[in-house]
């Protein structure tokens, strides 16, 4: 069965810098999609960045970026030049494509950003 | 940007009743879901839908629970007679083709009490 797994429970970043959030996950599946969502404490789920694991080039949005590692299973998010808005519950989530299947998520990254 | 709309925000309802979450889901989408989060946990799956059917539902998605697109364009979430611990945020999503478009609703707290 595929696992997501977020290790961080809470990270803290200083406004202006950079911060990684780690995930990792478990399949023994080729071709899937992963995918960072952010929560703010409305509870809205918005879309980060998406990567597809048949690219090889690491998915990019702005501040926000992907290190990509297929062989590792790992899928980490950079935040460049922090801002007081980015401060959220991170989750990152595998999903396995085809008609019906369902996002899996990992239990989530608190990320405070100190001004 | 296209969006995927949930209607109430907010619902407060007696433990025992039943309570219906609306969502409208981006109108080229053809899959539809419906998640749950407990304050504080994660994102649970519940049930997805397709071609006007259940494709695979969670273990959570007991027989209380039921979906239905009643008229092409809204997606509903029955819960026939809630209990305290449903008390949660419900999440309808919904997508295009592969991975593209999976996109979620601003979601519907469900408070019972």
């Amino acid at each position: 069965a595929q696992t997501v797994t977020q290790s961080q429970p809470e990270m803290s970043v200083q406004e202006a810098e950079t911060v990684t959030l780690s995930c990792t996950y478990d399949t023994s599946e080729s071709d899937y999609y992963l995918f960072w969502y952010k929560q703010p404490p409305s509870r809205q789920m918005i879309l980060v960045i998406r990567q597809e694991a048949y690219k090889q080039q690491n998915a990019t949005e702005n501040r926000f970026s992907v290190n990509f590692q297929k062989a590792a299973k790992s899928f980490s998010l950079k935040i460049s030049d922090s801002q007081l808005g980015d401060a959220a519950m991170y989750f990152c989530a595998y999903f396995l494509g085809g008609a019906t299947n369902k996002l899996i998520f990992g239990t989530g990254t608190l990320l405070a950003v100190q001004p | 940007e296209p969006e995927v709309t949930q209607t109430p925000s907010h619902q407060v309802t007696q433990m025992g009743q039943e309570v219906i979450l609306r969502c409208v889901p981006i109108s080229n989408h053809l899959y539809f879901y419906w998640y749950r989060q407990i304050l504080g946990q994660k994102v649970e799956f519940l049930v997805s839908f397709y071609n006007n059917e259940i494709s695979e539902k969670s273990e959570i998605f007991d027989d209380q629970f039921s979906v239905e697109r009643p008229d092409g364009s809204n997606f509903t979430l029955k819960i026939r007679s809630t209990k305290l611990e449903d008390s949660a945020m419900y999440f309808c999503a919904s997508r295009g083709a592969y991975g593209y478009g999976y996109t979620f609703g601003s979601g519907t707290r469900l408070t019972v009490v």
